[in-house]
């Protein structure tokens, strides 16, 4: 069965720095990984993922992840957070063996002036 | 940019009435999903659908849910008989062609209040 962790509920970090927001991750095949992001009383954006090949991949709004299988994370990295960036953000895992994507429990992201 | 539209933006319903609540998925698309979330919180699958059929269903779509795509447009989620607990934003999703490798693409969901 495929899962996947979110391990902090919330994230707080000043503007101007880097953020991460952690994932990890559980499947029986080949792991396809994505992030996603929440804005209040929205839908989920599609921000980037992982299908295969260079392990850090970029995304939009100048998001980047990067896949560790050893550690099985796919951890989400901006080098320089913005207000704006504030918002619900999910990490989700589909394996090679199934349709459904399955979604992490989010990480509140709060960025400070 | 094709998008996802749903349909109503909010229902309000008593408990026991039936609701349908419906999806124009982007027009490419071949996969189609239910998602639902209570609170702001956790995203839970419901269920995919392709080629006409149910792909693959969770163990919250139960015997009162069902979906349809009645034509060549819309993609529909019933509850036959509403709960309290049934009340969530539900949203619906859809990917293109046959690759688990794509990402979804999400509406911008359906509120359910059942009082």
């Amino acid at each position: 069965a495929q899962s996947v962790a979110q391990p902090e509920d919330q994230v707080n970090v000043a503007e101007g720095n880097p953020l991460t927001v952690k994932c990890t991750y559980s499947v029986s095949g080949n792991p396809y990984l994505f992030w996603y992001v929440q804005y209040p009383n929205r839908g989920l954006q599609f921000l980037l993922k992982y299908i295969t090949g260079d392990n850090l991949v970029k995304g939009s709004y100048g998001f980047e992840a990067e896949f560790n299988k050893s550690q099985t994370s796919f951890h989400l990295k901006k080098p320089s957070a913005l207000v704006s960036d504030s918002a619900l953000y999910f990490c989700a895992v589909r394996d090679s063996n199934t349709d459904k994507l399955i979604f992490g429990t989010g990480t509140r992201l709060q960025v400070f002036p | 940019e094709p998008e996802v539209t749903q349909t109503p933006s909010h229902q309000v319903t008593q408990m026991g009435q039936e609701v349908i609540l419906r999806c124009v998925p982007i027009s490419n698309h071949l996969y189609f999903y239910w998602y639902r979330q209570i609170l702001g919180q956790k995203v839970e699958f419901l269920v995919s659908f392709y080629n006409n059929e149910i792909s693959e269903k969770s163990e919250i779509f139960d015997d009162q849910f069902s979906v349809e795509r009645p034509d060549g447009s819309n993609f529909t989620l019933k509850i036959r008989s509403t709960k309290l607990e049934d009340s969530a934003m539900y949203f619906c999703a859809s990917s293109e062609a046959r690759s688990n490798t794509g990402e979804l693409f999400f509406g911008e969901g359906s509120r359910l209040t059942v009082l």
